[in-house]
């Protein structure tokens, strides 16, 4: 039973380019969250979709964007690119509706120069 | 929203010693107490939870305990061994108004155990 997903595992980009980051939910799951988690701080909420919809978003601007796909796979996508915009991407998935936990993905560490 | 304080940022221990983190929140209709193990390189680990119908539950050499009129709970893990050693998050979520549960994290303690 394969966990959560993410690709790539490390990116570099530079300011004011976009970049899209890949996630893959654990088996039987359909919700996937994603989470920004800057050096030495816990993980940032930034917005989970259900049915390819963004049913809850955190405190992020619209330069942050998803989509899910039919096989609850999802994307999350930064425009404009920031050097803040430089950590941890984590992606995690669990039951809409059912049991509380999210499994996490690996992570994607974004570097943005 | 959920405002969640941990302490301490840093612990260092002795094998076999025991470790306490302590985390409180804010928001009093939070009832789900995930605590995640974050090693280096990788994503965090649900290693135990409490909700918060229940005071106490243990899982071999953890325990979570749960004080909901103090509004803290805290981890509590015997016998530490070096591969104990990570970054601990612990996480309050709210009861969902739509959606699924979305956790905010605490700022997370980097436990250190000398063999």
């Amino acid at each position: 039973d394969a966990g959560v997903t993410q690709s790539p595992t490390h990116l570099i980009k530079t300011r004011g380019q976009q970049v899209t980051l890949r996630c893959s939910p654990k088996s039987g799951h359909d919700t996937v969250s994603w989470y920004q988690q800057a050096l030495g701080q816990g993980p940032q909420f930034i917005f989970q979709y259900y049915e390819e919809e963004e049913r809850q978003r955190g405190n992020f601007p619209d330069r942050f964007s998803g989509h899910q796909f039919p096989n609850y796979s999802s994307e999350l996508n930064v425009n404009a690119l920031l050097l803040g915009d430089s950590a941890l991407y984590l992606c995690a998935s669990s039951l809409r509706g059912g049991s509380y936990e999210q499994y996490f993905g690996p992570g994607t560490r974004l570097t943005v120069t | 929203g959920e405002n969640v304080e941990q302490h301490p940022s840093t612990l260092s221990v002795q094998e076999g010693d025991s470790a306490v983190i302590k985390c409180t929140y804010s928001d009093s209709a939070s009832n789900y107490f995930p605590w995640y193990k974050q090693e280096l390189g990788k994503g965090p680990q649900l290693i135990i939870d409490i909700r918060s119908n229940v005071g106490e539950k243990k899982d071999q050499r953890i325990a979570v305990t749960l004080n909901k009129t103090a509004k803290h709970f805290s981890l509590h893990i015997t016998e530490t061994q070096p591969e104990d050693s990570a970054v601990y998050f612990c996480a309050a979520n709210p009861k969902p108004t739509g959606g699924s549960y979305i956790p905010t994290f605490g700022r997370g303690t980097s436990l250190i155990v000398h063999p």
